[in-house]
């Protein structure tokens, strides 16, 4: 089965640092670019990051460019979200996700249960 | 690149169809994808490339457009298809998403 698993989530003061884990199954991790997308309490779906294939490649939105840096692990199948510089505003549930068929073009078609993470002083 | 959604809810009965639209503020091609989301769950991709159908998306979701402008339309509406939607333009990072369609049951 297709799956990826989100880890790493809590509660965390403003300025602090938090990392995201994400475990990928059932499919050939390195073929894959891969997405961090989240979603504050109530509102819309935000992309945060993606990076690709064998990391060489990476884009962050502009409201986490500098504080939040995305890598992957390919002999343990995992994508990763580092988090520093923690803000309120990054209150969220956290998912990963994966591009459809590879590539950026077609969507994000398997994601995993979300990881919330809470700034709260 | 921002994508506005409209309506931002919509009131429908088993049966009916709806109609969202998606608006790109810059040409996009058919770089579309549209997704479904029920409270407590991740989203689930139906349509991408604009109109193409995600594998296992029943035929009543289609979807249509391209440039900037673009639309979700549900036939035929079911129970398990009251949800909150929303586009997704995959042209360029990053890949930004319309603030989402709330589908009611009227």
């Amino acid at each position: 089965e297709v799956q990826l698993v989100e880890s790493g989530g809590g509660v965390v003061q403003p300025g602090g640092s938090l990392r995201l884990s994400c475990a990928a199954s059932g499919f050939n991790f390195d073929d894959y670019t891969m997405h961090w997308v989240r979603q504050a309490p109530g509102k819309g779906l935000e992309s945060v990051s993606q990076i690709n294939w064998d990391g060489s490649d990476t884009y962050y939105a502009a409201s986490v460019k500098g504080r939040f840096t995305v890598s992957r692990d390919k002999n343990k199948d995992s994508l990763y979200l580092q988090m520093t510089s923690l803000k309120t505003e990054d209150t969220a549930l956290y998912y990963c996700a994966r591009a459809a068929f590879g590539g950026n073009s077609y969507g994000l078609d398997v994601w995993g249960q979300g990881t919330t993470v809470i700034v709260s002083s | 690149i921002q994508m506005t959604q409209s309506p931002s809810s919509v009131s429908a009965s088993v049966g009916d169809r709806v109609t969202i639209t998606c608006r790109a503020t810059q040409a996009i091609g058919t770089w579309l994808a549209w997704y479904q989301q029920k409270p407590g769950r991740a989203p689930k991709l139906l349509i991408y490339t604009a109109l193409t159908l995600h594998s296992g998306v029943p035929s009543r979701f289609s979807g249509s457009g391209s440039g900037t402008d673009f639309t979700l339309t549900i036939n035929n509406l079911q129970p398990e298809d009251f949800a909150t939607y929303y586009c997704q333009q995959t042209d360029n990072f990053p890949p930004t998403f319309g603030q989402g369609t709330k589908v009611e049951i009227k």
